[in-house]
């Protein structure tokens, strides 16, 4: 099965201090890639950071990054110095090469609360 | 340049009638991709298409709808016969080449149907 969890339905965090959200995976492909996009409320997908299996060292983008533990089969994402507009939905996402396409296939989501 | 646009944002239909969502996507990409968004859910792979062709149709259901991209003209997804559990979001990206990888794949803003 082609399936990714994000065990976390809701998370919140105080602006300034750090939070990680959680995501597992299972995919039987070899060579793949792994995303977080967030969902804001005006529902645009926005990529927040991209990690390619076969780099073993963590992708960092400012203040993302994530953890990536392939064996475990494992992408959580951390959120440093957490801002109010990081308050969104947060969709893990792995990309699967089938049938001529590549496709994404998401998680349910967490939704990610930053209060003042 | 303008990214991926969609339209309408919101579209609400009877039970029966017919949807027609529109997806023009961003200057030089002849790839695009639908997902749909059902509520409480993360975004599930529908199409994908080149321009006049369908490239992957194993995520669309196989009766009622339909998608296509004209030569000229931006992609449309059609539903046919709308029933209640067709109520969710739809998304629509595009990217220059394939498999894009996601460094390269870029969401519209999601058209948000409403059956009644």
């Amino acid at each position: 099965a082609q399936t990714v969890t994000q065990s976390q339905p809701e998370m919140s965090v105080q602006e300034a201090e750090t939070v990680t959200l959680s995501c597992t995976y299972d995919t039987s492909e070899s060579n793949y890639y792994l995303f977080w996009y967030k969902q804001p409320p005006s529902r645009q997908m926005i990529l927040v950071i991209r990690q390619e299996a076969y780099k073993q060292q963590n992708a960092t983008e400012n203040r993302f990054s994530v953890n990536f533990q392939k064996a475990a089969k494992s992408f959580s994402l951390k959120i440093s110095d957490s801002q109010l507009g990081d308050t969104a939905m947060y969709f893990c996402a792995f990309s699967l090469t089938q049938g001529g396409s590549e496709k994404l296939v998401f998680g349910k989501g967490t939704k990610l609360t930053v209060n003042p | 340049n303008a990214g991926v646009m969609q339209n309408p944002r919101h579209l609400v239909r009877r039970r029966g009638q017919e949807a027609r969502l529109r997806c023009s996507p961003m200057k030089g990409h002849s790839h695009v991709y639908w997902y749909r968004q059902l509520p409480e859910e993360g975004l599930k792979f529908m199409v994908y298409l080149q321009k006049e062709n369908i490239i992957d149709e194993s995520g669309m259901p196989k009766e009622r709808f339909s998608a296509e991209f004209p030569k000229e003209g931006p992609s449309i997804l059609r539903i046919q016969q709308v029933v209640r559990g067709d109520s969710a979001a739809y998304f629509c990206a595009s990217s220059p080449d394939q498999p894009s990888t996601g460094e390269k794949l870029f969401f519209g803003s999601g058209t948000q149907l409403s059956v009644l």
